[in-house]
């Protein structure tokens, strides 16, 4: 049974940073490209970052580029979301999901249940 | 960046009745675009893929349709559990949301 347990959340203050994680099992990690997709409080889901099986591919959301970076660590089938600089308009629940292949250019299969980030002073 | 508009914002049908959700992208998509459910509190699961293909698990009462720019999920008779958000998803160009249809009850 494939599952996605996303940690890592909290409370951080404006201009903050926070490292979200995603323990994936259930599947071969390394050979699936893996998302983070975000929802802020009571609105629609918002695309943040995507990085392909390897890692050596990464993609970011202009509302993020600069100030979060996404990796994987494929020995300890792990994706995080290294997230700086942060504002109000971040808070969100994250969630990662699973690509259905490798590389960009296809949908996802499964979703963790998310981790609440708050950012307020 | 392609822009996904989902039509109406909120639909209201009445249980067994036949649900018409409408997806629109701002360019071509080809049949790229995937549909999720999403339950008050619960993480989005995917109902079809490649505009058409039912993922594992899910009824034969979802079904969705369309290619380019027009796309539509329809929901065939209105089961409880069907009352949700409704999300499409285009992954052609990186990936971008449409906005979200509300399927209430009538």
């Amino acid at each position: 049974e494939v599952q996605l347990v996303e940690s890592g959340g909290g409370l951080v203050q404006p201009g903050g940073s926070l490292r979200l994680s995603c323990a994936a099992s259930g599947f071969t990690f390394s050979s699936y490209a893996m998302h983070w997709v975000r929802q802020a409080p009571g609105k629609g889901l918002e695309y943040v970052s995507a990085i392909s099986s390897n890692g050596g591919s990464t993609y970011y959301a202009n509302s993020v580029k600069g100030r979060f970076t996404i990796s994987r660590d494929n020995s300890k089938n792990t994706l995080y979301l290294q997230m700086g600089s942060l504002r109000a308009e971040d808070m969100a629940v994250y969630y990662c999901a699973k690509g259905y292949v490798a590389v960009a250019g296809a949908h996802f299969d499964y979703w963790g249940q998310g981790t609440l980030v708050t950012v307020s002073s | 960046e392609i822009v996904m508009t989902q039509s109406p914002a909120t639909l209201s049908v009445s249980p067994g009745e036949r649900a018409t959700l409408s997806c629109r992208a701002s360019q071509s998509v080809s049949s790229n675009l995937a549909w999720y459910q999403q339950k008050p509190g619960q993480a989005p699961r995917l109902l079809i893929y490649g505009a058409s293909t039912r993922a594992t698990g899910i009824p034969a009462r979802f079904s969705g349709s369309g290619s380019g720019t027009e796309f539509t999920l329809t929901i065939s008779s209105l089961q409880s559990e069907d009352f949700a958000v409704y999300y499409c998803q285009q992954y052609n160009n990186w990936w971008t949301f449409g906005q979200g249809t509300k399927v209430e009850i009538k």
